[in-house]
């Protein structure tokens, strides 16, 4: 029940691209295609924007995107605008637990 | 509309209990399994308990085992999560959130419950 690695804080330009990596192991990220990813904003509940590695839920923005390789899963951002500063985390299936990552803030500059 | 309001949380000094609910709305509780996880102040998100839509099976993090024990009731549209014997690193924002079996992910999330441990 190890957490997964996420990078302390990313940081972009409106209109820019960002990418967050989230590793795991062979035991969750490399194993299983169960990688979600949540943005929160200071106060607020944590919301779904990627499932499944790469599905959007309804409403999410296609700027959006996500993916898997190996053992290291990927939350990609484009078109950053403002609303998008928030903590982002990864969460993945590891068995019968789930694990997440440490959380990555984002500032758009 | 989707809605998880989750309750019971407060200031308890180590060695303490308390019973944090979770009530439920918008949906057929009994059709999903549930989940509970906390967030400690300034860090990440932490999974600590789910369970299974009849409450058949149960899973916990490995720090709660034997103090923590997660619960339904259908009738009542809620979750519980009673945890007992509190230390000073359970104080958190314990979130109550609802679980896709598909896709092993969890969907909508309540507003959470703070609890904190200390004398």
């Amino acid at each position: 029940q190890s957490a997964l690695t996420q990078p302390r804080s990313v940081s972009g330009s409106p209109g820019q691209s960002v990418t967050i990596s989230c590793t795991g192991a062979s035991s969750d990220v490399g194993r299983y295609d169960f990688v979600s990813w949540f943005q929160q904003h200071p106060g607020k509940a944590p919301k779904l924007m990627i499932y499944g590695v790469t599905k959007r839920p309804s409403g999410v923005p296609d700027r959006f995107s996500a993916s898997k390789s190996g053992d290291t899963a990927s939350l990609t951002i484009s078109g950053l605008q403002a609303e998008d500063e928030a903590d982002y985390f990864c969460c993945s299936f590891a068995g019968s637990s789930w694990a997440f990552g440490g959380g990555t803030k984002l500032t758009v500059l | 509309e989707v809605q998880l309001v989750e309750s019971g949380g407060g200031l308890v000094q180590p060695g303490g209990s308390l019973r944090l609910s979770c009530a439920a709305s918008g949906f057929t509780l009994n059709s999903y399994r549930m989940t509970w996880v906390r967030q400690a102040p300034g860090k990440g998100l932490e999974w600590v308990a789910s369970i299974k839509e009849d409450g058949s099976e149960k899973y916990y993090v490995d720090s709660v085992k034997g103090r923590f024990t997660i619960s339904r009731d259908s009738a009542r549209n809620s979750v519980y999560l009673q945890i007992n014997s509190l230390r000073a690193e359970d104080t958190a924002l314990y979130y109550c959130a609802r679980f896709t079996g598909t896709w092993h992910t969890f969907d909508y999330w309540g507003q959470g419950t703070l609890v904190t441990v200390s004398s």
